[in-house]
């Protein structure tokens, strides 16, 4: 089974930062990657696919990269709505969330 | 308008059989490429993804839980039932069902049930 490391588990930021989150596969995935936004109660929301293709209607401030094992999610400049916990996606395999809070 | 709805019982016992349907609306399992999956999270903790069919009948389950999962569908009446035997409290979560489409993720979910194990 192939596994999804996240990095960091928790961040800790301020409006207006650039946040950077790091996922790595245990072995090549090419660029099938994806990632989520949850908020608590709430489903998760599709952001980003193929590694760096953005979901419609998602803001532009949301960035994705990477190809083969390594990739990483960027959100340009943090806004209040963004405070929530991140999921990369592989398959099969969900890595274990990274939890944006209030710096 | 794609939505989807998780519905089921919110309690059961231990080793007891879990039946989770999920309704759907705003598309057809019997269009090519097009999948409904089911996703459940214990309270507190990450994703798991559990199973997923496709249009075709094409059936994947997750590698650690296959012995104890059943997923069928049903297009006639839109819904997918996931069946998952020997409930342990350890499976108390909020399970979710969801759409995709064939190399696509999952974009739609429905709002997730919460599932509680306990005697």
């Amino acid at each position: 089974d192939i596994q999804m490391t996240q990095s960091p588990s928790t961040l800790s930021a301020s409006v207006g930062d650039r946040v950077t989150i790091t996922c790595r596969a245990s072995q090549s995935i090419s660029s099938w990657l994806a990632w989520y936004q949850q908020k608590p109660g709430k489903a998760p929301k599709l952001l980003i696919y193929k590694a760096s293709s953005l979901e419609s209607g998602v803001p532009s401030r949301f960035s994705g990269s990477g190809s083969g094992t390594e990739f990483t999610l960027t959100i340009s400049s943090l806004q209040p709505d963004d405070f929530a916990t991140y999921y990369c996606q592989q398959s099969g395999t969900f890595g274990q969330g990274t939890k944006v809070e209030i710096k | 308008q794609i939505t989807l709805k998780e519905s089921g019982p919110t309690l059961v016992k231990p080793t007891q059989t879990l039946t989770l349907t999920c309704t759907f609306s705003g598309f057809s399992l019997s269009t090519s490429g097009v999948g409904v999956g089911w996703i459940r999270q214990p309270p507190g903790k990450a994703l798991e993804w559990l199973a997923l069919i496709y249009w075709d009948d094409d059936k994947r389950y997750s590698p650690s839980l296959k012995s104890r999962l059943t997923i069928t569908k049903d297009t006639s009446k839109n819904q997918v039932v996931l069946t998952m035997t020997n409930m342990d409290p350890v499976d108390t979560a909020t399970y979710y069902c969801a759409h995709r489409q064939k190399w696509y993720p999952f974009d739609y979910w429905g709002q997730g049930t919460l599932v509680t194990v306990s005697s």
